[in-house]
C-alpha cells in the first residue's frame, strides 16, 4: 500500500530563514509526489507536483521540492520565509496509470514568527 | 471563473439523524472525489466519481454512508443515523482527469454530530 510520512506535526521558523518540510514515501512503482496547502477554514491548494519528468519541481509561492528515489523523499523547501506562509502543508502520494488513490500525510502545521 | 463550492460550510446534526453534503465541481471536471479529515489529521479518500459512475467507494467508513452524481457534474454525500464518529470536515474536490491531474478543493462541510 502507497503511504506518505510527514516529520514533525509542528514547525517554527523566523521569517526570512529556510523552510523546510520532510516528506518520505513508500512505493514498489513509481510514484506522483504533491504537496498541498492549506490556510485556515479553507480547503487545500495545490503547491507543486512532481510526476516522473525533472526531479527538481518548482511551484507557487517560491515553493520548490526535489523527487530523490534513493532517499524515498520529497522534502519541500523555501529559501526565505514569508509570514503569509503560516499555515498546514500536505504531503500526498498516487500512482501513474490511470486513476490511482490519492494517499495525505498527516500534515505538518508551518509557523512563521516574526 | 468559479472554484468548486459545497453547501452547507456547517453543519450541526443530533446522533442519529441523516445529513447531505453537497458538492458542485468546476464545469467541465470529469473525476469528483470525496475526503473526509477529521480534527488534526491528513484528508482521508471516500469515494471517487468518473463522469456519474462511481468507480471507487472503497474508502467509505460505513453501509451508512452513500455519494451519488447522477448527471456527472453535482454529487451529494449522504450520512445516515449519524453517529459522533462522523463529526469532521468533508472534502470535495474536482479534476479534469485522472490523480496525476491537480485536484481543485471545496472549502468543506464542518460536521458536528451532537
Amino acid at each position: 500500500a502507497q503511504s506518505v510520512t510527514q516529520l514533525g506535526s509542528h514547525v517554527s521558523v523566523s521569517e526570512g530563514a529556510l523552510v523546510l518540510l520532510r516528506c518520505n514515501y513508500s512505493s514498489s512503482v513509481p510514484p506522483y509526489l504533491f504537496w498541498y496547502v492549506q490556510y485556515p477554514n479553507q480547503g487545500l491548494q495545490l503547491l507543486l507536483k512532481y510526476t516522473s519528468a525533472a526531479t527538481l519541481v518548482k511551484g507557487i509561492n517560491g515553493f520548490e521540492a526535489e523527487f530523490k528515489k534513493s532517499e524515498t523523499s520529497f522534502h519541500l523547501t523555501k529559501p526565505s520565509a514569508h509570514m503569509s506562509d503560516a499555515a498546514e502543508y500536505f504531503c500526498a502520494v498516487s500512482f501513474s496509470g490511470g486513476y490511482q488513490k490519492v494517499t495525505f500525510g498527516i500534515g505538518t502545521k508551518l509557523q512563521v514568527i516574526p | 471563473g468559479a472554484g468548486v463550492s459545497q453547501s452547507p460550510r456547517y453543519k450541526v446534526a443530533k446522533r442519529g439523524q441523516d445529513v447531505a453534503l453537497r458538492c458542485d465541481p468546476i464545469s467541465g471536471h470529469v473525476s469528483l472525489f470525496w475526503y473526509q479529515q477529521a480534527l488534526g489529521q491528513g484528508p482521508e479518500f471516500l469515494t471517487y466519481f468518473q463522469n456519474e459512475a462511481q468507480l471507487d467507494k472503497s474508502g467509505l467508513p460505513s453501509d451508512r454512508f452513500f455519494a451519488e452524481r447522477p448527471e456527472g457534474s453535482v454529487s451529494t454525500l449522504k450520512i445516515q443515523r449519524t453517529q459522533q464518529e462522523d463529526s469532521a470536515v468533508y472534502l470535495c474536490a474536482s479534476s479534469l482527469g485522472d490523480s496525476s491531474y491537480e485536484q481543485y478543493f471545496g472549502p468543506g462541510t464542518r460536521l458536528t454530530v451532537t
